[in-house]
């Protein structure tokens, strides 16, 4: 069993909506992750935190906006999505910034349909 | 542009058969390169190369790196319907930064 829980696993919402994703780990690390996995697209680093503060952002539109209130819980607040945000979100933890980046650990994600 | 680029993207064959899954790349920064298996959600890692013509195995599972040629292939041996997954590589540039290729959706069946 993961020990990088997501939730909702699943979310439908509108354009106009504002919806918040969540994700605790409960393996006692200080670097957690966001990641976007469209269909056909590779993998994509949104942002990183280490220490509950924010070390990588790629780049990502303003309408995703991310939380990471302690060093074991990770939001991702959403709002005034497109439809081509659609897509499975994915979060991950690592012991530390700048452990390996294989013993990076993966939640399940949250697959978002933006209608 | 970093890239990460893998082929087939999408592969089917019956239980038994030898695959082999390729992953190419062009990155400015290079420290290994992963292979994940990701079933319905979350990837799971399978292997990390860092030297060219070693080969890491584990089980009927092989992979190998070649850091000239900038590719690596992933070798799963007599498939069973339990391999069937989306197959992900991804090299670390450090600084906890993978860059990932599209995946590999292998189909095993009966």
């Amino acid at each position: 069993e993961t020990g990088v829980t997501q939730t909702p696993r699943h979310l439908v919402m509108g354009m106009t909506n504002k919806k918040s994703l969540k994700c605790e780990q409960h393996l006692g690390h200080n670097a957690m992750y966001w990641y976007k996995q469209s269909a056909k697209k590779p993998l994509e680093l949104m942002f990183v935190y280490s220490l509950e503060e924010r070390v990588e952002n790629n780049s990502v539109p303003s309408r995703f906006s991310p939380e990471c209130p302690n060093s074991s819980h990770l939001f991702l607040h959403l709002h005034t999505l497109q439809p081509e945000d659609s897509a499975l979100y994915l979060c991950a933890s690592s012991q530390e910034l700048w452990f390996p980046s294989y013993e990076q650990y993966f939640g399940p994600g949250t697959r978002l349909t933006v209608t | 542009e970093d890239k990460v680029v893998q082929s087939p993207l999408s592969l089917v064959v019956h239980e038994g058969d030898t695959v082999t899954l390729n992953c190419s790349y062009e990155v400015t920064n290079f420290r290994s390169l992963l292979w994940y298996k990701q079933e319905k959600k979350a990837p799971t890692f399978l292997f990390m190369l860092t030297s060219s013509g070693i080969e890491k195995k584990s089980g009927r599972l092989s992979s190998i790196l070649d850091k000239k040629e900038l590719f690596s292939i992933l070798n799963i041996t007599a498939t069973q319907t339990g391999d069937s997954a989306v197959y992900l590589c991804a090299v670390d540039q450090g600084a906890q930064k993978l860059v990932f290729g599209q995946g590999t959706r292998l189909t095993i069946n009966p």
